[in-house]
């Protein structure tokens, strides 16, 4: 199993451009999660998935949109780019509301 | 969900035990204490999690007081490799979120 994968690994952005994140899960998890990782910062939620086509906000959710149509993936989307956005996004999933598996990361920067 | 506090930073030297100990005395009584650890780049990985009974896995001991206002990780033999951050959360689990707090830098060193 290759567990959370997330696409791309790295991203440049210029301000006001949009992007697709694109997160990936082969464990028939329910629950999926958006996470953003600013430097020397916890986590925190972006936007969370119950089951696949329901989608919920969570702490910081301005400025982001996000999909579940299949429910293996969880896309996270930023319509128009800004410098406040660089950060890095954390996906990951859950078959229950204990143990979340967490994919590698998605570094971007938004110049 | 309750807050947690944690000390910002520990050392331990390897092969003793790493004893991180995280407050949470305004925990409500359905909810469970979590651990997970952030090793440098990574995305976090969960360790551990209970209630109110001590728990035991292959990664790590968790001790919760009597009154569960606190909480202690026990990573019984520390390695280099378990040089990371380690968040404590506390959460009701009927919840889905995991609230992420600055965590427990800890440095193991030879």
């Amino acid at each position: 199993n290759a567990g959370v994968t997330q696409t791309p690994k790295f991203r440049v952005l210029k301000t006001g451009q949009s992007m697709t994140l694109l997160c990936a899960q082969d464990m028939n998890h329910e629950y999926m999660y958006w996470y953003r990782q600013d430097p020397g910062m916890g986590l925190r939620l972006i936007h969370y998935s119950v089951g696949e086509g329901t989608t919920a906000k969570g702490e910081v959710p301005d400025g982001y949109n996000v999909s579940r149509l299949k429910k293996q993936n969880f896309l996270l989307g930023l319509e128009s780019a800004a410098p406040s956005q660089t950060s890095v996004y954390f996906c990951a999933s859950s078959r229950n509301v204990n143990e979340q598996f967490f994919g590698p990361g998605t570094r971007l920067t938004v110049l | 969900d309750a807050k947690t506090t944690q000390p910002p930073s520990m050392d331990c030297a390897e092969g003793r035990a790493a004893n991180l100990p995280c407050n949470h005395s305004t925990i409500s009584g359905n909810e469970y204490v979590y651990w997970y650890r952030q090793i440098h780049s990574q995305g976090p990985q969960y360790i551990i999690h209970g209630l109110k009974n001590n728990e035991t896995n292959e990664m790590a001991s968790l001790i919760i007081t009597e009154d569960r206002k606190s909480s202690t990780l026990i990573l019984p033999h520390a390695t280099l490799r378990d040089t990371a951050v380690y968040y404590c959360i506390v959460r009701a689990q009927a919840g889905t979120a995991l609230i992420f707090g600055k965590g427990t830098t800890l440095s193991v060193s030879s």
